[in-house]
C-alpha cells in the first residue's frame, strides 16, 4: 500500500469548512484513496472513498489531484462534534491481501467554538 | 439495522488470565477483521476471517493469540496468558461479502492487565 502523509494536527473554527491535506504520490493506478475518522475512545468511522474523481456525501467531499499525488477531505461546515483524529488511507480495493486498513497517525482535527 | 457490537467493553483480567474479546458483525456481513490499538498509538491491523475460515493472520502474535469466527454466533478473539503489554483497545469491524468499500467498526473493548 501506498505510504501517506498528513500533518498532525489542525484547528478549525466552528461553521467553517475544513480542508484536511494527504499526500500519496506514491500511489498506483489501482489504489483507492480511503478516508477514515476516530472520534476519541470510539471506533473508527469510514467517511468517503475516491479513485479518480471528486467524490461527495453527506458527510464530507474528497477532491483528488488529477495526478493523484495528493487530496484533500473537505468538511463543510465543522461541528464542535467533527473534532476527531482524520486518518487517510491508500490501497487497492478489496482485492487479496489488501482489505486490510493500514493506519498512520492520522491529522487531529479539532474544532473550537 | 444494529452495527457491529463488541463485548464486554471493558474488561479487567490479572496477568496470567485469559481474555474473550466478542464481536458481532453487522447482519448480513460475513467478513470481520481485528484491529489492535496500543496506548497513543495507530490502529494496527490483527486478523481477518471469514465465516469458519482464517483469511489472513499476519498481524496477530504468534504466540497467546488465536481468533475464530464460527458458522453461528460472534467471532472470539482470546488472549492467553495476558501480559501487561496486552493492555490496549481492541476494534472489530465487518463488511459484507461483496462490493464494498468500507468497514464498519465496533465501539472496542479496552483491556486493562493489573
Amino acid at each position: 500500500d501506498a505510504k501517506t502523509t498528513q500533518p498532525p494536527s489542525m484547528d478549525c473554527a466552528e461553521g467553517r469548512a475544513a480542508n484536511l491535506p494527504c499526500n500519496h504520490s506514491t500511489i498506483s493506478g489501482n489504489e483507492y484513496v480511503y478516508w477514515y475518522r476516530q472520534i476519541h475512545s470510539q471506533g473508527p468511522q469510514y467517511i468517503i472513498h475516491g479513485l479518480k474523481n471528486n467524490e461527495t456525501n453527506e458527510m464530507a467531499s474528497l477532491i483528488i489531484t488529477e495526478d493523484r499525488k495528493s487530496s484533500t477531505l473537505i468538511l463543510p461546515h465543522a461541528t464542535l462534534r467533527d473534532t476527531a483524529v482524520y486518518y487517510c488511507i491508500v490501497r487497492v480495493r478489496h482485492r487479496g491481501s489488501n482489505y486490510k486498513l493500514t493506519f498512520g497517525k492520522g491529522t487531529l482535527l479539532t474544532v473550537n467554538p | 439495522n444494529a452495527g457491529v457490537m463488541q463485548n464486554p467493553r471493558h474488561l479487567v483480567r490479572r496477568r496470567g488470565q485469559e481474555a474473550r474479546l466478542r464481536c458481532s458483525p453487522m447482519k448480513g456481513h460475513s467478513h470481520v477483521y481485528w484491529y489492535r490499538q496500543l496506548p497513543e498509538e495507530g490502529l494496527k491491523f490483527m486478523v481477518y476471517l471469514q465465516k469458519e475460515n482464517i483469511i489472513d493472520e499476519s498481524g496477530m502474535p504468534k504466540e497467546r493469540f488465536s481468533a475464530e469466527f464460527p458458522k453461528e454466533g460472534p467471532s472470539i478473539l482470546r488472549i492467553q496468558q495476558v501480559v501487561r503489554g496486552d493492555s490496549a483497545a481492541y476494534f472489530c469491524a465487518s463488511s459484507p461479502p461483496h462490493g464494498t468499500h468500507e468497514q464498519y467498526f465496533g465501539p472496542g473493548t479496552r483491556l486493562t492487565v493489573t
